[in-house]
């Protein structure tokens, strides 16, 4: 079966400031999607970033930039010039490329400081 | 523009009264999930639909049920809720694509809380 470890259950970061969240995998599939979504605080979770694992180039959009690494089974996301709205929690979730069902890691929590 | 909404936000019950609670989507999505998100943890799925077809997950308790009477309605049904099943439950949608990036939509989440 397939899990996902998120090893940082809660980060900070400095507003302006880049912060990364680790993720890693365990899988013995070589096609899968990878996924970060971001929980605000009482509001609905949403898709940050996704990667194809067949795609060698890193997922980006806007400020936030994944770092894949398949042969470590490792997803980390980068969020540069981090600002107050991004504190939330955050999952890496895992999806194999048949199925619909998504495994997620335990979640970190970032906080953002002003 | 709400895409996917649960009712309600909140919802009390007591112990052992059964409960429903309620997902309706504007995506026209034929795969909907409920997933159950104790505090500060992951979610959890419990089962989902692929078009009327019912998919349940093997550690499933079965006094967790569903239904979904048409492409934009799921019903998560708790037929005696205990203190344990005290959680945030979340719905999801998604196009269904047996291959390729098949993006999850959630809503908002029912709280439930037992008394």
């Amino acid at each position: 079966a397939q899990t996902v470890t998120q090893s940082q259950p809660e980060m900070s970061v400095q507003e302006a400031e880049t912060v990364t969240l680790s993720c890693t995998y365990d899988t013995s599939e070589s096609d899968y999607y990878l996924f970060w979504y971001k929980q605000p605080p009482s509001r609905q979770m949403i898709l940050v970033i996704r990667q194809e694992a067949y795609k060698q180039q890193n997922a980006t959009e806007n400020r936030f930039s994944v770092n894949f690494q398949k042969a470590a089974k490792s997803f980390s996301l980068k969020i540069s010039d981090s600002q107050l709205g991004d504190a939330a929690m955050y999952f890496c979730a895992y999806r194999m490329e048949y199925g619909n069902k998504l495994v997620f890691g335990a979640g970190t929590i970032l906080r953002v400081k002003s | 523009d709400a895409m996917v909404i649960q009712n309600p936000r909140y919802q009390v019950t007591q112990f052992g009264k059964p409960v429903t609670l309620s997902c309706s989507q504007t995506l026209n999505h034929n795969v909907m999930y409920w997933y159950q998100q104790k505090s500060s943890q992951a979610p959890k799925l419990l089962f989902h639909y692929y078009d009327k077809d019912f998919n349940n997950e093997a550690d499933t308790p079965d006094n967790f049920q569903s239904r979904r009477p048409n492409t934009s309605f799921c019903f998560l049904d708790i037929r005696s809720p205990g203190l344990g099943d005290a959680a945030m439950y979340l719905c999801a949608t998604s196009r269904d694509k047996r291959t390729g990036v098949n993006i999850q939509y959630f809503g908002a989440g029912t709280r439930l809380s037992v008394l």
